[in-house]
């Protein structure tokens, strides 16, 4: 199984900044993913980082708000831009090769 | 759109029963589904996996059972112990590795 190391691990942010997230994976992997998990709720894919080229964001996702970066295939960062509290959740990195998903313990942001 | 959703949203158990957790899905040509535990403050973790072409899988203390005529999954596990008290989802995999989660389910096992 991956080793998933996310930072921060939670953090209070105002309203109109933007927090860069981390996900570092102790062993190369091809496809590495971000999700949100708002308060009491499930998780909803947000895009799947892709090396060497630029995300794929799911439906009601986008670049200018939810920018990520994946320059190899051990790291990866997703940017929260413009922060509102509604962007208050857990956010997520996983990764995976052959069907099942490895996750981080997550980066709890609260904004006020 | 497609959905993956469960029938409780809570379950309580007495601590060395059975607990079952029922998750439906629509979308007929998943072909991979997974069980996931999720302890306050922390990641999914994985729990169990069956495959389209499987209707029961077993694993340590879990069964995963699949009925793909009425799009049912169900998680089985045997004598529950306190450390079982976690929130459980199921997710639906299409095959290229992104995964649709359920609703969840909150167990809380009673001593």
């Amino acid at each position: 199984s991956a080793v998933i190391s996310q930072k921060p691990s939670r953090d209070i942010c105002q309203r109109g900044t933007s927090l860069t997230i981390q996900c570092q994976v102790d062993s190369q992997v091809t496809m590495m993913f971000w999700y949100r998990q708002q308060p009491g709720q499930s998780l909803t894919l947000i895009a799947t980082a892709n090396q060497g080229s630029e995300a794929t964001y799911e439906s009601g996702f986008v670049i200018d708000k939810f920018p990520i970066s994946r320059p190899n295939l051990t790291f990866s960062t997703l940017t929260v831009s413009n922060m509102s509290p509604e962007d208050s959740s857990i956010y997520l990195c996983s990764v995976g090769d052959t069907g099942e998903l490895f996750f981080g313990e997550g980066s709890r942001l609260t904004v006020l | 759109g497609e959905s993956v959703g469960l029938h409780l949203p809570t379950l309580s158990v007495q601590e060395g029963d059975n607990s079952i957790i029922n998750c439906a899905y629509s979308n007929s040509a998943s072909d991979y589904f997974i069980w996931y535990k999720q302890e306050s403050g922390k990641g999914p973790q994985f729990i169990i996996d069956i495959r389209s072409n499987m209707d029961k899988r077993q694993g340590q203390r879990v069964t995963v059972l699949l009925n793909k005529t009425v799009k049912h999954l169900s998680l089985q596990i045997a004598a529950t112990q306190p450390g079982d008290s976690a929130v459980y989802f199921c997710a639906e995999n299409f095959g290229n590795e992104k995964l649709t989660f359920g609703t969840g389910t909150r167990l809380t096992i009673i001593p």
